[in-house]
């Protein structure tokens, strides 16, 4: 069963830091996402996109954040200067549509120290 | 605002006891109803889905939730849980009103003894 793959699975840098995280979906879907987990707290959504463009994100995805599809395979999130506040679970996600099923990756834990 | 909650943080029972885990939503319209569960050291799985039809779904690992609209419920259920269902549950909705970005309940820890 095709499944969603990040890499890596623990990263660990320092404040300030650029930050890139790879996530390859799963083949034949068009919608991606990345969500975040901090410790404790609810998983929340970031951003999603389609058609190579970003279609909607959150507050919390200010401009030290982007993401791209840089190959028809890989999806990634990039942190520009990684404050510590971004520690965090990352998981990316992948749909057929916006309104179908997400199916999720095993997440990249980032600490920032 | 619109949002999800689960009424239990964390759940703890023996196996063979009866699970149900609360979860309501505060979207209108047309919404799509999920449970998705985080065994430990693994990624959120797909539990079950509501996106329409008869409102009792099953799921995998003998896992059921029913959505009861007058109510913006969908609580899960197993009637028999096994030392292998301790997880974390989460619920989550997306709706037509938020876009169907995809919007998570604080999850809820649950712990079979064996």
């Amino acid at each position: 069963e095709p499944e969603v793959t990040q890499t890596p699975s623990h990263q660990v840098t320092q404040m300030g830091q650029e930050v890139i995280l790879r996530c390859v979906p799963i083949s034949n879907h068009l919608y991606f996402y990345w969500y975040r987990q901090i410790l404790g707290q609810k998983v929340e959504f970031l951003v999603s996109f389609y058609n190579n463009e970003i279609s909607e994100k959150s507050e919390i995805f200010d401009d030290q954040f982007s993401v791209e599809r840089p190959d028809g395979s890989n999806f990634t999130l990039k942190i520009r200067s990684t404050k510590l506040e971004d520690s965090a679970m990352y998981f990316c996600a992948s749909s057929t549509t916006e309104a179908d099923t997400q199916y999720f990756g095993p997440g990249t834990r980032l600490t920032v120290l | 605002a619109q949002s999800v909650s689960q009424h239990n943080h964390h759940v703890i029972l023996s196996e063979a006891a009866s699970l149900e885990l609360g979860c309501n939503y505060s979207y209108g319209g047309t919404v799509n109803l999920f449970w998705y569960v985080q065994y430990p050291g693994q990624h959120l799985q797909l539990l079950l889905k509501y996106f329409s039809g008869d409102p009792l779904v099953k799921g995998i690992k003998g896992f059921e939730a029913e959505f009861i609209k007058s109510k913006f419920s969908f609580n899960l259920r197993k009637p028999s849980v096994q030392w292998s269902d301790t997880a974390e549950y989460f619920c989550a909705v997306n709706a037509a009103s938020n876009d169907y970005k995809l919007s998570f309940g604080a999850g809820t820890t649950v712990t079979v003894r064996a």
